[in-house]
């Protein structure tokens, strides 16, 4: 099956850095979702992004499909910012979201 | 609040024990989702319901079973528990499928069920 690698396992940062969380993936995708799961176990929607460049706020997200993998951007990081940040994936039309193991992000303030 | 609710939110119940975990998907949306955390399994796909049937299976155990009601909302019935079932169950749900495919996945606070 499909699998789905992200880096760093783990970020300390402190508050007001930037970041880059990758997400690679070992086959074609139709769709690619990041999620922030924070400290009380909610799971956010960041960004739909199967492809192209997407921005929100302090945060944006970059999927090039052809060389399979995506990227996270965070900048101006707050301490909120704390938490996982997940990839998941769909492939093969059958619905169900494959996750990557996570990267756990510490802002210090 | 992604409009996706979940209930209850925490569970603790002993070893052989059966529970029911209840979801309610966002409005309009037709398709519900339940998955697993762990902490040595991480997040897992369970089942997938589309407007009342099962769509799609993933890593489920026969002592697990779900259905989706007319009214679209969701049940997981989890039986014969074990310790190793404790975990935090999620439910999503997601837009009428064009085709093949879905679209985003908007998940539910969770149910975190202990075994003792």
């Amino acid at each position: 099956g499909i699998q789905v690698e992200q880096s760093p396992p783990d970020l300390i940062l402190q508050e007001g850095a930037n970041s880059t969380l990758r997400c690679n993936f070992s086959d074609s995708v139709n769709n690619l979702q990041w999620f922030h799961q924070n400290p009380w176990g909610q799971l956010i929607n960041l960004f739909y992004i199967p492809s192209g460049t997407k921005q929100n706020g302090r945060l944006s997200a970059t999927t090039v499909a052809t060389e399979r993998y995506s990227l996270l951007y965070i900048s101006s990081s707050q301490t909120t910012d704390s938490g996982v940040y997940f990839c998941a994936v769909e492939r093969d039309s059958n619905y169900q979201l494959i996750w990557g193991a996570g990267t756990k992000l510490i802002i210090k303030p | 609040d992604s409009g996706v609710t979940q209930t209850p939110k925490h569970l603790i119940t002993a070893t052989g024990q059966r529970v029911t975990l209840r979801c309610s998907p966002r409005s309009g949306d037709l398709s519900v989702y339940w998955y697993q955390q762990s902490l040595d399994q991480g997040l897992q796909f369970l089942i997938q319901y589309y407007n009342g049937e099962e769509r799609a299976k993933g890593n489920i155990l026969e002592r697990f079973s779900a259905q989706q009601f007319p009214d679209l909302h969701s049940e997981l019935n989890l039986s014969s528990l074990e310790l190793g079932d404790s975990a935090l169950y999620f439910c999503a749900s997601s837009g009428p499928l064009a085709g093949d495919y879905s679209y985003e996945q908007y998940f539910g606070p969770g149910t975190r069920l202990t075994v003792t």
